[in-house]
């Protein structure tokens, strides 16, 4: 059973911070990772991917990934109100016909004026 | 783009009545779509995965006769919720793998009321 591992949180942050939020995953062979933003009653949207280790960043987001420790996080910088949602991650193991994107059960944000 | 639509968006429907609900890829093929289920306050929970041109695989513990699954072409799956019940109010919500970044791409999914 591939696993990924989320904080279910609420993680509560004051507007204006970084939120910090962390994934682990089981598979070692796991080569995509993605995180999903979704708001309350809204189905989920994909807010960034990343293949390689290091840091990947996007406007106030970075993706981190560490495979030798099997762990991918997102950073928001500057956190905002708006930012306040569930965040999910997901990782594809296998391929072809064998394909599987798995979900962590996510982490809910809140951002707090 | 990775554009994903669902159709309707709300439906309430009596006990005993089926409903059909249309997922559709506007600016890929979707060789694969998968569906979920999501209840208030809960996690997604894959119901099936739907590949083009064959049967549905369905998860653990989904009735496949009670939600049928027909992806007939590479851009179009639905989900036909047979004689839905009260318990089968939720929010069901599709997704399609390719798109710009080989992921799935979600639907916008579609609120379901059963009286």
């Amino acid at each position: 059973q591939k696993e990924v591992e989320q904080n279910s949180g609420p993680l509560s942050v004051p507007e204006g911070a970084i939120a910090s939020l962390n994934c682990t995953y089981s598979d070692r062979g796991s080569q995509s990772f993605f995180w999903y933003r979704q708001y309350s009653g809204k189905s989920p949207e994909l807010i960034m991917f990343i293949y390689s280790n290091g840091d990947k960043e996007d406007g106030r987001f970075t993706a981190q990934l560490n495979k030798a420790s099997q762990y991918v996080s997102l950073l928001i910088r500057d956190s905002q109100p708006s930012d306040s949602a569930t965040y999910l991650c997901a990782v594809i193991h296998g391929g072809g016909s064998n394909y599987k994107l798995t979900f962590g059960k996510g982490t809910l944000l809140t951002v707090n004026p | 783009g990775a554009v994903v639509s669902q159709h309707p968006s709300r439906v309430i429907c009596k006990s005993g009545t089926s409903v059909k609900i249309e997922c559709r890829s506007l600016d890929f093929q979707a060789t694969t779509m998968f569906w979920y289920r999501q209840f208030p306050k809960q996690s997604l929970m894959l119901m099936a995965t739907s590949n083009e041109g064959s049967k549905a695989t369905y998860e653990q513990g989904v009735e496949k006769d009670k939600f049928l699954i027909n992806h007939a072409s590479l851009t179009l799956s639905t989900l036909t919720v047979t004689s839905a019940h009260p318990e089968d109010s939720s929010f069901y919500i599709c997704s399609a793998f390719g798109g710009a970044v080989d992921t799935q791409y979600f639907g916008p999914g579609t609120r379901l009321t059963v009286l």
